[in-house]
């Protein structure tokens, strides 16, 4: 039973380009969290989602960043027009029920700016 | 205001020593409470997870203590190795995840 799996682990991306980051959760997971970490900063809370659907997104941006979990196939976050700001690492997460449970963490997507 | 306070922020400690780390948390409702390590550049790993009913749970030389009444957990670390040195983030849950900040530990030789 492979860990949560999240890619590409590194992206580098210009201004104004579009970043997709993935997440697949562990087997017989459908609860994903996404998790931003800004260098030498605490994880923060981004977005919470089952299949098909986003539970609380309090934490995302309100422009710019989007996230959906379908019914087949990996979690995704994407930031659309990226800015030096986004630089950060994302971790994805996944549960089997809501956060009464363990939690398991991807290894992040760290995402470069330039 | 965060929900979840972590102190210290950071400590440096030497090899072989114990140490303890605190956690301090105002979410409500509340079902468990999780430490977390996280070396740097890798995804957390979880060291222990509490139910609001549990006081105490050990992970070999970690140890965490839950005051439900007073809403603080503490982190101990025994005879401490240099493999210690990570952040070290306390979690509560009930329908999500709150982080803290963390605390940063390193340990030197």
């Amino acid at each position: 039973n492979a860990g949560v799996m999240q890619n590409p682990r590194h992206l580098v991306r210009r201004r104004g380009q579009e970043a997709r980051l993935r997440c697949s959760p562990m087997k017989g997971h459908s609860h994903v969290y996404w998790y931003r970490q800004l260098p030498e900063e605490g994880l923060k809370f981004m977005v919470y989602l089952q299949k098909e659907n986003i539970i609380d997104e309090s934490g995302m941006p309100k422009e710019r960043f989007s996230a959906e979990f379908p019914k087949e196939g990996p979690s995704i976050l994407r930031i659309q027009q990226v800015v030096r700001g986004d630089s950060a690492a994302y971790f994805c997460a996944s549960s089997p029920t809501q956060g009464d449970t363990e939690a398991f963490f991807g290894q992040g997507t760290r995402l470069t700016v330039v | 205001k965060n929900q979840v306070e972590q102190s210290p922020q950071s400590l440096i400690i030497l090899e072989g020593k114990n140490c303890t780390l605190q956690c301090n948390y105002t979410v409500s409702p509340f079902s468990n409470l999780r430490w977390y390590k996280q070396d740097t550049g890798r995804g957390p790993v979880s060291l222990t997870i509490m139910t609001f009913s549990e006081n105490t749970k050990s992970n070999g030389r970690y140890t965490a203590t839950l005051d439900a009444d007073t809403k603080q957990s503490s982190l101990h670390i025994t005879a401490s190795q240099l493999s210690d040195s990570a952040s070290y983030i306390c979690v509560v849950g009930h329908n999500d995840m709150r982080f803290g900040a963390g605390t940063r530990l390193t340990v030197k030789p």
